[in-house]
């Protein structure tokens, strides 16, 4: 069974501080990486994806990705009260044809 | 642009009823489709992806079952509900991938199912 891990936390922040997440994958054949947004009660929404080793950014947001370590970060700057949500690690299977999720951490931005 | 439906939002079933829950994808075509269930404080659990019509694999062996009898129509189904059915089932598709690259999921609204 493939593995993505998170840690649950909840891992909490100050309003306008950088939260930090991580995840980590064990299918070294994967290829695609995304981090979702879960509000409580709602379903998951893409935040963004990255496919090359090193760092993507897009807005307050940025992945990093190094395949090597198997490892995948996302970065938010200037943390907003806003930004309280759960964040979902994704990776695909080998085969391509489905992601798996890690379990989330829980992010607290307090004001 | 697309759109994914999925109802009904809540359902509340007594152990041993039949369940279908369905999903439909508008705006796409030869979508990949997956039904996830989670469930309360545990993550995204895969259960079933289809990559075409009756194409269904199966991640969990348990007591659902899922069909795709139409491009854009995925179905999730039991016979005979259990209480540890209760969670809450997403919907989800996207474009696939080749080479081992895939592409973002996008989710239906889900529904909570709540097994009593």
């Amino acid at each position: 069974q493939k593995e993505v891990e998170q840690n649950s936390g909840p891992l909490s922040v100050p309003e306008g501080a950088i939260a930090s997440l991580n995840c980590t994958y064990s299918d070294r054949g994967s290829q695609s990486f995304f981090w979702y947004r879960q509000y409580s009660g709602k379903s998951p929404e893409l935040i963004m994806f990255i496919y090359s080793n090193g760092d993507k950014e897009d807005g307050r947001f940025t992945a990093q990705l190094n395949k090597a370590s198997q490892y995948v970060s996302l970065l938010i700057r200037d943390s907003q009260p806003s930004d309280s949500a759960t964040y979902l690690c994704a990776v695909n299977n080998q085969a391509g044809t489905a992601l798996i999720f890690g379990k989330g951490t829980t992010l607290s931005v307090s004001s | 642009s697309q759109t994914i439906h999925q109802w009904p939002a809540t359902l509340v079933q007594p152990v041993g009823s039949p369940l279908s829950l369905e999903c439909t994808v508008e705006g796409t075509s030869n979508p990949n489709l997956y039904w996830y269930r989670q469930a309360a404080g545990r993550g995204l659990q895969l259960l079933f992806y289809s990559v075409g019509i009756g194409q269904i694999s199966s991640e969990v062996p348990q007591n659902l079952s899922a069909s795709r009898p139409q491009d854009r129509q995925f179905i999730l189904s039991s016979k005979k509900l259990l209480l540890s059915d209760s969670g809450f089932y997403l919907c989800a598709w996207n474009l696939g991938g080749t080479g081992g690259l895939n592409t973002e999921a996008f989710f239906g609204q889900g529904t909570r199912l709540t097994v009593v």
